[in-house]
């Protein structure tokens, strides 16, 4: 098993520009997340989903949009990147309420 | 979602045993404690985790403490490959499979 990939493991941006962060998994898991951690920080919760067709907002949700078209993939979009979105950005699946296994990061630069 | 606290860094030797606390004061009935750790420049990864009673794994121990209010996770022999930020996480076992994390402590080992 790959466990959760994620692509691309790092991206430069402009300002303005559009982007989707892709995240896959083969665990055949039904819960997914995304999470973002800025320098320092711990990481925070953007978006998750329980089911395929089912997502929901996390803490820091804006700015983002995410879907759930199979149980394998979760993307993330950025609609109109800004400075402020700069992170390292995690997606993680986990069987149910269970462990939650993490990707190694896609790491975002938006200048 | 419930609060923990933990001191911002620790340090210790190699081999040594190490106890990493968490206080947890708002915890409910339902919460589980879980701890991750991250290593440098990766995702985080499932420690263990526990409800009321002691719990052992390959990895590290997590003593919980009577009134749950508080709860240390050890580390029996720290090696360098320990060092990390370890976080510890209240989860509730219900329907949704969100993390909170906090800022984590910091383990330096020194050889």
């Amino acid at each position: 098993n790959a466990g959760v990939t994620q692509t691309p493991k790092f991206q430069v941006l402009k300002t303005g520009q559009s982007m989707t962060l892709q995240c896959a998994q083969d665990m055949n898991h039904e819960y997914m997340s995304w999470y973002r951690q800025d320098p320092g920080m711990g990481l925070r919760l953007i978006h998750y989903s329980v089911g395929a067709g089912i997502t929901d907002q996390g803490e820091v949700p804006n700015g983002y949009n995410v879907s759930r078209s199979t149980t394998e993939d979760f993307p993330l979009r950025l609609l109109s990147a800004a400075p402020s979105q700069t992170s390292v950005y995690f997606c993680a699946s986990s069987a149910a309420v269970g462990t939650q296994y993490f990707g190694p990061g896609t790491r975002l630069l938006v200048l | 979602d419930a609060k923990t606290t933990q001191p911002n860094s620790m340090e210790s030797n190699e081999e040594e045993p190490v106890h990493l606390p968490c206080n947890h004061s708002t915890i409910s009935g339902t919460d589980y404690i879980h701890w991750y750790r991250q290593l440098p420049s990766q995702g985080p990864e499932y420690v263990i985790h526990g409800l009321t009673s002691n719990v052992n794994n390959r990895m590290a121990s997590l003593a919980i403490a009577e009134d749950r209010k508080s709860s240390t996770l050890i580390l029996h022999r720290a090696t360098l490959r320990d060092a990390a930020v370890y976080y510890c996480i209240l989860r509730d076992n219900g329907n949704t499979d969100k993390l909170i994390f906090g800022t984590g402590t910091r383990l330096q080992v020194f050889p």
